[in-house]
């Protein structure tokens, strides 16, 4: 079946501690995850992606990893700071092009 | 670049009532998609078109929602009539659809079903 896994649903850090979020999907034909910040009443915004030929991916304090062949990728955000309070959504892509989203993990980040 | 243009912001209907929405994609954007997204939950997918041609309404509940996109270009859904369970952001979406999987989305409507 088409289903994306997100934990967990709510994280707490202070700032300046490293944040990580975890989504597995099922469909093994799944060849792109994308990575969306959603702060409250906006819409979604990508911030980081992977494709299912790389095995991780950085982009200044946020990285991404893949591992393919337990179907399972995570956000690593380092050096959080009070701004990165949000809602992540991670997603993965079908072969179909369909993008189906996990739940979503709420992140606060205390000053 | 204009982004992904969506109206009406905010829509508050009575239970079996109808309602529009409008969506209007980057401009040379062939892919479109709507989502629902209730409170606390993800997005989901409920039609993708690719030009004016659906690729996926699977999810689409087909008694009471519709979507077209006649030109290929902007689209609208529409619900009649609308259940309480269908307040939700509505978000759409669009992408290039020349093997750029990014989606963009735009703002959503925000409907409320008394």
């Amino acid at each position: 079946g088409e289903n994306v896994e997100q934990h967990p649903s709510t994280l707490s850090v202070q700032e300046g501690d490293s944040a990580v979020i975890k989504c597995t999907y099922s469909d093994s034909a799944s060849n792109y995850f994308p990575w969306y910040k959603q702060e409250l009443g906006k819409r979604p915004q990508l911030i980081i992606d992977i494709r299912s030929n790389v095995g991780e991916k950085k982009d200044q304090r946020i990285a991404v990893t893949l591992n393919k062949t337990a179907k399972h990728f995570s956000l690593h955000i380092t050096e959080t700071q009070p701004e990165d309070s949000a809602v992540y959504f991670c997603a993965a892509r079908l072969m179909g092009g369909k993008l189906i989203f996990g739940q979503g993990t709420e992140l606060s980040v205390k000053p | 670049e204009a982004g992904v243009a969506q109206s009406p912001r905010y829509k508050i209907i009575e239970k079996r009532q109808s309602v529009a929405f409008w969506c209007n994609p980057i401009s040379g954007h062939a892919t479109l998609y709507w989502y629902q997204q209730i409170l606390g939950q993800g997005p989901k997918l409920l039609i993708q078109f690719q030009n004016n041609g659906v690729v996926d309404d699977s999810q689409l509940p087909k008694d009471r929602f519709s979507a077209e996109r006649l030109k290929g270009v902007d689209s609208t859904l529409k619900i009649q009539p609308a259940k309480l369970e269908d307040s939700a952001v509505y978000l759409c979406a669009s992408s290039s659809g020349q093997g750029h999987e990014k989606l963009f989305f735009g703002s959503g409507t925000q409907l409320s079903v008394l």
